[in-house]
């Protein structure tokens, strides 16, 4: 089936520092969705991209949908110890089959 | 407004045993999935209904598991007989129909299943 690769798959930074981590696929995706999910939780929508080179953000949380239709980024500015968790891509892909990547969990030290 | 409601939140079972999940979605949402989550993985789609019809059942091991949304509300996922690697976390999500944010799924805790 379709694998979406997270990178990194964990990243242990300072409270403060900003955040980098992307998601790549085999195939092309029309859509490309962010979930955190917190441990014991079920995974929470952060971000919605809907088309290719879309910039948008939802507070300290930036995301983009790659020109090439095949990745995607999310940045954290100025992070605090409430972005612990695991981070997610998703999105449909060609025929509508829902796929989840791989995670990049993330630690923030005080 | 509510969110997805699941329950049990925990269930310890034996192998070869049945056990039943239970799905409430938010009010107005058409679409339901049942995840399968391994611990350390990301969600892997199960099953999808619209309303009460199966959208996708392809990754569903159907020759123990099953799902129905008979009413095209509530929805329940079954497992008979257990197997060890069916220990997971089986999450449901819904979302609205049609417009732009058809695939924006709002999920509930969870149920985490143990088989012993």
């Amino acid at each position: 089936g379709q694998q979406l690769n997270q990178s990194p798959q964990s990243m242990f930074i300072q409270e403060g520092e900003d955040v980098s981590m992307n998601c790549t696929s085999s195939s092309i995706f029309n859509t490309w969705l962010w979930y955190k999910q917190d441990p014991g939780e079920g995974p929470v929508l952060l971000i919605a991209l809907y088309k290719a080179g879309e910039l948008t953000s939802n507070g300290r949380l930036t995301a983009q949908f790659g020109i090439t239709r095949k990745d995607s980024f999310l940045n954290i500015s100025a992070s605090i110890p409430s972005d612990v968790g695991i981070y997610f891509c998703a999105g449909p892909a060609t025929g509508n089959q829902f796929y989840f990547g791989t995670g990049t969990s993330l630690t923030v030290i005080p | 407004e509510a969110g997805v409601a699941q329950s049990p939140r925990y269930k310890i079972i034996e192998k070869r045993q049945s056990v039943a999940f239970w799905c409430n979605p938010i009010s107005g949402h058409a679409t339901l999935y049942w995840y399968q989550q391994i611990l350390g993985q990301g969600p892997k789609l199960l099953i999808q209904f619209q309303n009460n019809g199966v959208v996708d059942d392809s990754q569903l091991p159907k020759d123990r598991f099953s799902a129905e949304r008979l009413k095209g509300v509530d929805s329940t996922l079954k497992i008979q007989p257990a197997k060890l690697e069916d220990s997971a976390v089986y999450l449901c999500a819904s979302s609205l129909v049609g417009g732009r944010t058809p695939y924006e799924q709002y999920f509930g805790p969870g149920t985490r299943l143990t088989v012993t």
